[in-house]
């Protein structure tokens, strides 16, 4: 099965609005954290936002934030106020208690922000 | 936030050869550094993970003769990728967890490997 499952291969937004981007996971681990990651075309992984099991409230940077409801094991990115260099493939990942420190990914969401 | 070089970039080799992949944090220690390998618009899949000092852990299905790693200090690991057949050409990016605190992994530029 699956651990982290992102269900959009890609998304469209218009420049300014908002969009979410959905991730579900699946662990039986107590402790475990979430992170979402960009990719631009360059290759390189930009850390965007972390979402620890036990954090109580849900987590933000910036125009990031994170919707974390732990009972329907989701965490969806929220990027408010899109901007032309949002677009880029995005990764929400999982470290579990158990995997000593190993990141899963799920399988990405293409990003295209529309001027 | 944390750097994380790689070196080189790109590399494009012959089939037969072995080529060298180092990976280094610049402003901070890391005992733990994993290895991923990303083919074209795919996620990212864990090679290995390399702690310092000691052998790198790998994961199933991949070659441990085939994909050598070193983590030597700190700050540095390499990945090199023995006698290169083209079905290795793909895209190499590491990531490395700071020691002492924090569950972020830093990740690298990448390394975009070509086999001829």
């Amino acid at each position: 099965a699956q651990k982290i499952t992102q269900t959009q291969p890609g998304m469209f937004v218009q420049e300014k609005e908002a969009v979410t981007l959905d991730c579900t996971y699946d662990t039986s681990d107590p402790s475990y954290g979430l992170f979402w990651y960009k990719q631009p075309s360059s290759g390189e992984m930009i850390f965007l936002i972390y979402q620890g099991s036990y954090d109580q409230q849900n987590a933000t940077e910036g125009r990031y934030s994170l919707n974390f409801q732990k009972a329907r094991k989701s965490a969806n990115l929220v990027i408010s106020a899109s901007q032309l260099g949002d677009s880029a493939m995005y990764f929400c990942a999982m470290r579990e208690l158990t995997s000593y420190g190993k990141l899963t990914f799920g399988q990405g969401t293409i990003l295209t922000v529309h001027p | 936030g944390a750097v994380v070089s790689q070196h080189p970039s790109r590399v494009i080799c012959k089939s037969g050869t072995s080529v060298k992949i180092e990976c280094r944090s610049l402003d901070f220690q890391a005992t733990t550094m994993f290895w991923y390998r990303q083919f074209p618009k795919q996620s990212l899949m864990l090679m290995a993970t390399s702690n310092e000092g000691s052998k790198a852990t790998y994961e199933q299905g991949v070659e441990k003769d085939k994909f050598l790693i070193n983590h030597a200090s700190l700050t540095l690991s390499t990945l090199t990728v023995t006698s290169a057949h083209p079905e290795d050409s793909s895209f190499y990016i590491c990531s490395a967890k700071q020691a002492g605190g924090g569950e972020t992994q830093y990740f690298g530029p990448g390394t975009r490997l070509l086999v001829l």
